[in-house]
């Protein structure tokens, strides 16, 4: 059984490019949510998706965007990339209703480098 | 406004003995789920452990117990038992019934030694 695929693994991008991050969830699970993680911090929500819409969003500005297809596969877009994008982005899946008490499966992130 | 406080960047233990990883949060939403996870330097978040918080007992997964102190408001991990490989990055994490995300901490990064 599959858990969660992030791709790519790693990056780099030149401050002011584009980049999209790719998301597949583990099987059975309906809801995909992505999390910035800064060197030494602890992981930041960006937004999560359920039925291919934007269900919540965090701190994050518009730069930030996202989308959800019908096989519940995601994508992380970020526009006009700064330096301090550069982070470890996780994505985590769950069925919907269920992460809040059984947590959810994160994959293993795609390291992001902007230089 | 939720939130997550870990106040150890670091802990030592020796393999085969215990150790506590200290968590206290900060909510005022009634229905709350707090979490841990074990990130190794592969990067992937590992669940551990989850409690809710109208559980009486304290949750507990095999070698991992968390330690639940509603009036206090922490929740330490304990890891019974240490094995090299709980080497890792511990983090804390809190949900709640309105919003279906997790805050995080900073974490605590254990270094297990023979």
């Amino acid at each position: 059984d599959a858990g969660v695929t992030q791709s790519p693994t790693h990056l780099i991008k030149t401050r002011g490019q584009q980049v999209t991050l790719r998301c597949s969830p583990k099987s059975g699970h309906d809801t995909v949510s992505w999390y910035q993680q800064a060197l030494g911090q602890g992981p930041q929500f960006i937004f999560q998706y359920y039925e291919e819409e934007e269900r919540q969003r965090g701190n994050f500005p518009d730069r930030f965007s996202g989308h959800q297809f019908p096989n519940y596969s995601s994508e992380l877009n970020v526009n006009a990339l700064l330096l301090g994008d550069s982070a470890l982005y996780l994505c985590a899946s769950s069925l919907a209703g269920t992460g809040t008490n059984y947590g959810y499966t994160f994959g293993s992130g795609t390291r992001l480098t902007v230089v | 406004a939720q939130k997550i406080t870990q106040t150890q960047p670091g802990m030592f233990v020796q393999e085969k003995e215990a150790v506590t990883l200290d968590c206290t949060y900060d909510t005022s939403d009634p229905s709350y789920g707090l979490f841990w996870y074990k990130q190794p330097s592969s990067g992937e978040m590992i669940f551990l452990i989850y409690q809710g918080s109208y559980d009486q007992q304290n949750a507990t997964e095999g070698r991992y117990s968390l330690n639940f102190q509603k009036a206090r408001k922490s929740a330490n991990l304990v890891i019974s038992a240490s094995q090299l490989g709980d080497s890792a990055m511990y983090f804390c994490a809190m949900s709640s019934d309105n919003t279906d995300k997790l805050i995080f901490g900073t974490g605590t990064r254990l270094q297990v030694f023979p």
